[in-house]
C-alpha cells in the first residue's frame, strides 16, 4: 500500500522567505506525483505534478518540486513567498497505472505573515 | 479538464439519519472517487466508482454505510448511512485524467452531524 509523509504540519513564514515543504512516499512501484493547494473556502487545485523525465517540475505560482527517487521525495520549494501564498498544501501520489485514486498526505497548514 | 458540481454544498444532519450527496461531472468518465477530509485531517479515499460495477471500498469503509451509485458516466451519488457526530466531516467527489495524469475535485460537501 502506498503512504505519503509530510513532515511540517504547520509553517508560519514572513514574506519574501523561502519555502520549503517535505514530501516522502512510500510505494515500490512507478508512482505519479503532486502537490495540491487548497485556499480557504477554496477547492482543491493542482499545483504541479511528476510522471516521468526532469525530476524538477515547475508549477503554477511559481512553484516548483524536485523528485529524488534514491530519497523516495518529492518537495516542494518557492524561493520567495507572499500572503497570498497562506493555504493548506498536500502532497499526494497515485500508481503509476493510475486506477487506483490518489493517497495524500496529512497535509500542511501554511501561513504567510505579512 | 473537468469541472465537477456537488451538491448539496453543506448540510446539517441530525444522528441516525442518512445524507444523499450528487456529484455530476460535466464529461463521461471511467472511474470516479469519493473522498472524506475530517477535521484537521488530509483525504483519505473511500471508494472507486466505475460506471456498471458495484463501487470499490478502501479498508475501513462499508458499503452498508457509504452506499454508492453510479448510473452512467457523468454522475455519482453517495450516502452516509445512520449518520452519527463522527460522520461530520468534508465529502469530495473526484475524477482523474486520463493515466492519472490530475485529479479533478469537486467544491466538497461539508455535513455535520449533531
Amino acid at each position: 500500500a502506498q503512504s505519503v509523509s509530510q513532515h511540517n504540519h504547520h509553517v508560519i513564514l514572513s514574506e519574501a522567505a523561502s519555502l520549503e515543504l517535505g514530501c516522502n512516499y512510500s510505494y515500490g512501484g512507478t508512482v505519479n506525483l503532486f502537490w495540491y493547494v487548497q485556499y480557504p473556502g477554496q477547492h482543491l487545485q493542482l499545483l504541479l505534478k511528476y510522471f516521468s523525465g526532469d525530476p524538477l517540475v515547475k508549477g503554477i505560482k511559481g512553484f516548483e518540486a524536485e523528485f529524488i527517487k534514491s530519497k523516495f521525495s518529492f518537495n516542494l520549494r518557492k524561493p520567495s513567498v507572499q500572503w497570498s501564498d497562506t493555504a493548506e498544501y498536500f502532497c499526494a501520489v497515485v500508481s503509476g497505472g493510475g486506477a487506483d485514486g490518489l493517497t495524500f498526505g496529512k497535509g500542511t497548514h501554511l501561513i504567510i505573515q505579512p | 479538464s473537468a469541472v465537477i458540481s456537488q451538491k448539496p454544498s453543506r448540510d446539517i444532519c441530525q444522528r441516525g439519519t442518512s445524507l444523499t450527496i450528487q456529484c455530476q461531472v460535466d464529461s463521461q468518465v471511467t472511474m470516479m472517487f469519493w473522498y472524506r477530509q475530517q477535521p484537521g485531517q488530509s483525504l483519505t479515499l473511500i471508494a472507486t466508482a466505475n460506471q456498471g460495477s458495484e463501487a470499490t471500498y478502501e479498508s475501513g469503509f462499508v458499503i452498508d454505510k457509504f452506499p454508492i451509485s453510479r448510473p452512467n458516466l457523468t454522475f455519482s451519488t453517495l450516502t452516509v448511512s445512520n449518520m452519527s457526530p463522527e460522520d461530520s466531516s468534508i465529502y469530495l467527489c473526484s475524477v482523474e485524467g486520463q493515466g492519472a495524469s490530475e485529479a479533478f475535485f469537486g467544491q466538497g460537501t461539508r455535513l455535520t452531524v449533531v
